[in-house]
Parts: C-alpha cells; sequence; structure tokens
C-alpha cells in the first residue's frame, strides 16, 4: 500500500521569496518519488524524481527536492520564486521494484501562488 | 515530435450520449494511461494499457472502456455519459514498465456531462 499527503492546498510566496511545497509518503517497500507540475490548460510535467541513488535531487527550472526516509518526506523547494513558477504542483509514489506495471499513487496537488 | 496528444481539446455532452476520447503518442512507448483529474482529488487512474492489444482496469473503471489496437493510440469510451463523469481527462504514456520511468502528460479533455 502507498500513499501521498501534500500538506497545503494552497500556497503563497512573493517574488524572490524561498519556495517550499511540502509531500510526506506511506510506501511499504522503497519507493520512488516524483514531483509533476501542471502549467494553467497543460498536462502534467516532470520536474525531478528520486530513484534510490543521490538523496537530494536537482530537477528542471530551479527546484530540488530531498528524500528523507527517517521523516518519510520529499519536500519540493525552490530558493527565489518566479512569477513563470504559479503552477499546480504534485507529488507522486511508486514502489520501487523493476519490471511489471507498478502503480503510481498522486497527491492531491498544491497550488503555488506567486505574489509580485 | 508532438509527445502525447489528445482529441477533442473540450466537449459538451448531455447525460446518457456516448463519445470516444482519443489519445496519440509518437514516442513509441509501451505504456499508456487513462486518468481523470477532479478538484480536491488528484489523479485518479482509470484503465492502462501495458502494450498493443491489451489493456487493464485502474482505480475507477467504472462507466468506462477502453481499446488499444495501435501501439500509438489508446481509446477512451464513454458508452452512456452521467454528470458524476465531469472532469478533465489526461492520458499519459511511458516507455518501459521500469518503476523510474517518467510519464508524459498530454493536454488533457475537458469533459462536461450535463
Amino acid at each position: 500500500a502507498q500513499s501521498v499527503t501534500q500538506l497545503g492546498s494552497h500556497v503563497s510566496v512573493s517574488e524572490g521569496a524561498l519556495v517550499l511545497l511540502r509531500c510526506n509518503y506511506s510506501s511499504s517497500v522503497p519507493p520512488y518519488l516524483f514531483w509533476y507540475v501542471q502549467y494553467p490548460n497543460q498536462g502534467l510535467q516532470l520536474l525531478l524524481k528520486y530513484t534510490s541513488a543521490a538523496t537530494l535531487v536537482k530537477g528542471i527550472n530551479g527546484f530540488e527536492a530531498e528524500f528523507k526516509k527517517s521523516e518519510t518526506s520529499f519536500h519540493l523547494t525552490k530558493p527565489s520564486a518566479h512569477m513563470s513558477d504559479a503552477a499546480e504542483y504534485f507529488c507522486a509514489v511508486r514502489p520501487g521494484y523493476s519490471g511489471g506495471y507498478q502503480k503510481v499513487t498522486f497527491g492531491i496537488g498544491t497550488k503555488l501562488q506567486v505574489i509580485p | 515530435n508532438a509527445g502525447v496528444t489528445q482529441t477533442p481539446k473540450f466537449r459538451v455532452l448531455k447525460t446518457g450520449q456516448s463519445m470516444t476520447l482519443l489519445c496519440a503518442q509518437d514516442m513509441n512507448h509501451e505504456y499508456m494511461y487513462w486518468y481523470r483529474q477532479d478538484p480536491g482529488m488528484g489523479l485518479r487512474l482509470i484503465h492502462y494499457s501495458v502494450g498493443e492489444g491489451t489493456t487493464a482496469k485502474g482505480e475507477v473503471p467504472d462507466g468506462y472502456n477502453v481499446s488499444r489496437l495501435k501501439k500509438q493510440n489508446f481509446l477512451l469510451g464513454l458508452e452512456s455519459a452521467a454528470p458524476s463523469q465531469t472532469s478533465v481527462y489526461f492520458c499519459a504514456s511511458s516507455y518501459t514498465p521500469t518503476s523510474s520511468e517518467t510519464q508524459y502528460f498530454g493536454p488533457g479533455t475537458r469533459l462536461l456531462v450535463l
């Protein structure tokens, strides 16, 4: 069984401020973790993913996330928010097995608002 | 390289009508998926396919059927639309079934059932 909890369905930050979007997961096996971003009226696109290599993962557009097993967390951060970061962000988890279909469970999403 | 495309982009149906949503990918991906996105519920998997000619149920399959006659296409059918099927539908694909594989999403189809 697996699940994802995203704390805060809406987050507002000022332009230039730190972005922190929280994601906690539950998984009965070692997980693979993902962050996707959805811009208005578009599909989801991958920001970054953790696949049991380095615990600090760097993604596109200056985002990064750190896998913390002891806290079962995979929070997304960006040092300085830009207006173009306004979007909805989804955390996702799947079992870290290889081969065969493995279900991906998505969180409910966090809408990020960037205030000028 | 268009990636994943979806047709139509928007549709309004009356209760009881039927329709088919088309998903096409040009990346030679083996796996394809249909999700629905509803406010406060994230993405939920409707059906998926692990290859041409195969389909399987996801977590919310009732009221939907799918077909994968060609590797590049994945069709989602609503036989008798209901207001509860008002949603945004996303198709996605991935190259292999390995756990780390990224899913590539289409732009979505907005469906309103009256």
